[in-house]
């Protein structure tokens, strides 16, 4: 079984509708994160969570928002979707380490706004 | 704050050597790289911490010159398995990494 594994895997929506992304993990890890990616930009950071307590917004976090119900599940919510939200989004995971930090990837949801 | 990668892409040919270079305007605590097949998700290749470890995977090696705050990746004797998509993550004192752009490697029979 996949250590990293996201929810949905493809998901095809309208303009202004709430989309919820959730990912779950089986690594023990305290750290996840969410990040989108985009043809040439390479991975951008939306939101993470150190542990349960502590959220941090990313890069881009506008227009997002997430809730870290337990320390295996983290989800990313688009309160009102847009079209320029269409992309492929990766959650990851990580063990604490100050100098570590080695990032394990799920395989992506797709999403198209329409 | 983005590192920045390049070049943007490369194509080889199997057997050729290729090199990737990551740059950053912050100080960095470490840097790791990347490979992303087409369609799926990054997998961690290795890291370089401070004091310019060279560190290898395969054929696959890497540098770290923190002074610089560069680091390079050494695809040698290039295979067809090594074509995808390379990142750089950079560690800074931030503790978030950040992700260059990419580049692109074909490697062709």
């Amino acid at each position: 079984d996949a250590d990293v594994t996201q929810t949905p895997r493809n998901r095809i929506t309208k303009t202004g509708k709430r989309i919820m992304l959730e990912c779950s993990q089986t690594k023990g890890h305290d750290r996840m994160y969410w990040y989108r990616q985009d043809p040439g930009l390479g991975l951008r950071l939306i939101y993470y969570s150190f542990d349960v307590k502590d959220i941090n917004k990313g890069e881009i976090s506008d227009g997002y928002s997430v809730s870290r119900q337990a320390q295996a599940k983290f989800s990313l919510s688009l309160e009102s979707a847009i079209p320029n939200q269409t992309a492929l989004y990766f959650c990851a995971t990580s063990g604490a380490g100050e100098y570590t930090d080695t990032q394990y990837f799920g395989p992506g949801t797709r999403l198209t706004v329409l | 704050q983005q590192p920045v990668q390049s070049p943007q892409a490369v194509i080889l040919r199997e057997g050729e050597d290729a090199v990737i270079n990551c740059s950053s305007s912050k100080a960095l605590y470490s840097v790791h790289w990347y490979r992303q097949k087409h369609g799926e998700a990054p997998v961690f290749l290795m890291i370089l911490l401070k004091g310019g470890e060279q560190k290898g995977h395969e054929k696959i090696s890497a540098s770290f010159n923190e002074k610089k705050q560069q680091s390079s990746l050494y695809l040698t004797a290039s295979q067809l398995s090594y074509s995808g998509t390379y990142f750089c993550g950079t560690l800074s004192n931030d503790y978030k990494l950040s992700f260059g752009a990419g580049t692109t490697v074909t490697v062709r029979a």
